[in-house]
């Protein structure tokens, strides 16, 4: 069974880059694509992006400026970093994995880690 | 403002059906993607409860059942029980913002 765990800090100061992590058990991250996917407080979903193992990559353009991915094939890990935050990014941050489809969809997903901006 | 629009909550009594709408427009479900549907209770992984439509993944109970017309979608959930509580949201893609779209999500209550 394909498990999914976020980590990183859970505060942030407003200009720095939140840098999280996505440790994958259970499958090979090689075999998939893996998406990001985040949730400020009492409001919707908000798709991050995606990325392959192979370095291609899809970002929502409203972040894209801001957004780097990285996957690490020998850790089974996938990480995100998103530059110069504000409280706007505060957020649950989630790692899942990509089912391809039209459109893609995610499945399974992490737990989650809240992540706050705040000096 | 989601670009899925949904309403923020429906309710229903145990073992009455209720239904969520996802509205969309041309760019997304009016240009023929498809919508998926999620349940999330706060603090756990979402799950995914409809992919495509209509399709239900092994596991997920025939309570529920996914529909799409023109530019919406629907959620129905018939038999409620209490353990539907939770929030639903719909997902598409949109192409003229070139991105995975969600809905605001709506939160059932079971009376």
């Amino acid at each position: 069974q394909v498990q999914l765990q976020e980590s990183g800090p859970g505060l942030v100061k407003p200009s720095e880059t939140l840098s999280l992590t996505c440790s994958v058990s259970g499958d090979s991250i090689t075999s998939y694509f893996w998406s990001w996917i985040r949730q400020p407080p009492g409001k919707g979903l908000e798709w991050i992006g995606h990325m392959y193992y192979s370095g291609s990559t899809s970002y929502n353009p409203s972040l894209k400026s801001r957004v780097t991915t990285s996957i690490n094939t020998s850790k089974n890990q996938v990480s995100l970093n998103l530059t110069s935050v504000t409280d706007a990014d505060t957020a649950i941050y989630y790692c899942a994995r990509v089912n391809m489809g039209y459109p893609n969809w995610f499945d399974p997903w992490g737990q989650g880690t809240l992540v706050t901006v705040s000096s | 403002q989601s670009v899925l629009t949904q309403p923020p909550s429906v309710s229903g009594a145990p073992g009455q059906r209720v239904t969520i709408s996802c509205t969309g427009s041309s760019s997304n479900i009016g240009a023929g993607y498809g919508v998926h549907w999620y349940q999330h209770l706060p603090g756990t992984a979402p799950k995914y409860l409809i992919y495509v439509d209509t399709n239900r993944p092994s596991g997920v109970p025939d309570r529920f059942s996914g529909s799409k017309s023109g530019t919406s979608a629907s959620l129905a959930i018939t038999g409620l029980q209490a353990e539907d509580e939770a929030d639903y949201y719909c997902q598409s893609y949109d192409n003229s913002l070139s991105a995975v779209v969600f809905g605001g999500g709506t939160k059932l209550t079971v009376l």
